[in-house]
C-alpha cells in the first residue's frame, strides 16, 4: 500500500526552538491529518485539514493543507519539553472510502 | 471522551501459540483497525471492518485474521504467532474515516 513520505525521521531540538516538519505524497490526498503519540500511548490526533491552501492552528501547532493537495507540513513553536513524541502525517485519498495512509513519523527530542 | 481499549499493555508469547489480542470501543463507531507499529516503519494496517462481520484486508494481513461479531469489538487473531510477528499492536475506530481513535497499544513479544 502507499505510504507517504514524512521528514525528517527524527529531530533533536533545544527548548524554546520551532520546529517544522513535512508530508508528500505521490496522489491527490482529501484530507490531511496530523497525530502525535507519546511514549507508551497510542496516536492522539492533533489537527485535521480538509481544503487545499487551509492554514489551522491549536495552540502553538500550525499546520497547512498543500495547494497542489499533495503535501502538508506542521510547524511546532516555542517547543517544550512535553511536546516529546513521534508526529505521524495521514492522509486520505480522493478517490472511494479508503482507510488512512500513514508517514513513518517524526521522532522529536527536545532538549531542556 | 472515546475510550479504546486493548485488553494488554505487554504480552509475551511462544512461537506457534495462538494469540488473541482484544479491542473494544464505547462511542458506537462503526469502522475498526489494527495496525502495527515498527521502528522505522511507521503504521502499517492489518485488518479493517466498516461493520459487524465485515473484514478487510489491509496492507500486512498474512498471518493474522480478524472477528468483528459485535460493533463494539474488533479481535485481530495470530493463528500461529512468529517471532516476526513481534511488535505493538494499535487498535483504532471512527465514526468517519479520517479520525481515528486509538487505544493505548498491545507490545507483542514471540520467543
Amino acid at each position: 500500500g502507499q505510504q507517504l513520505n514524512q521528514s525528517p525521521q527524527s529531530m533533536f531540538i533545544q527548548e524554546g526552538e520551532d520546529v517544522s516538519m513535512n508530508c508528500t505524497s505521490s496522489s491527490i490526498f482529501n484530507t490531511w491529518l496530523w497525530y502525535k503519540q507519546d511514549p507508551g500511548e497510542g496516536p492522539v490526533l492533533l489537527i485535521a485539514l480538509y481544503k487545499a491552501g487551509e492554514l489551522t492552528s491549536n495552540g502553538r501547532l500550525t499546520a497547512q493543507f498543500g495547494i497542489t493537495r499533495k503535501d502538508s507540513f506542521l510547524n511546532i513553536s516555542a517547543s517544550i519539553p512535553s511536546d516529546v513524541g513521534i508526529y505521524f502525517c495521514a492522509g486520505q485519498e480522493l478517490v472511494g472510502n479508503t482507510p488512512l495512509v500513514f508517514g513513518k513519523g517524526t521522532r522529536l527530542s527536545v532538549i531542556a | 471522551d472515546v475510550k479504546v481499549t486493548q485488553s494488554s499493555r505487554y504480552l509475551v508469547k511462544r512461537t506457534g501459540e495462538k494469540v488473541f489480542l482484544e479491542c473494544v470501543q464505547d462511542m458506537d463507531h462503526e469502522n475498526m483497525f489494527w495496525y502495527r507499529q515498527d521502528p522505522g516503519l511507521g503504521l502499517r494496517l492489518i485488518y479493517f471492518s466498516y461493520d459487524v462481520k465485515m473484514k478487510e484486508k489491509g496492507d500486512i494481513p498474512e498471518g493474522y485474521s480478524v472477528s468483528r461479531e459485535k460493533k463494539e469489538r474488533f479481535s485481530l487473531i495470530l493463528e500461529s504467532a512468529s517471532t516476526n510477528q513481534t511488535s505493538m499492536y494499535l487498535c483504532a475506530s471512527s465514526l468517519s474515516n479520517e479520525k481515528l481513535f486509538f487505544g493505548s497499544g498491545t507490545q507483542l513479544s514471540v520467543l
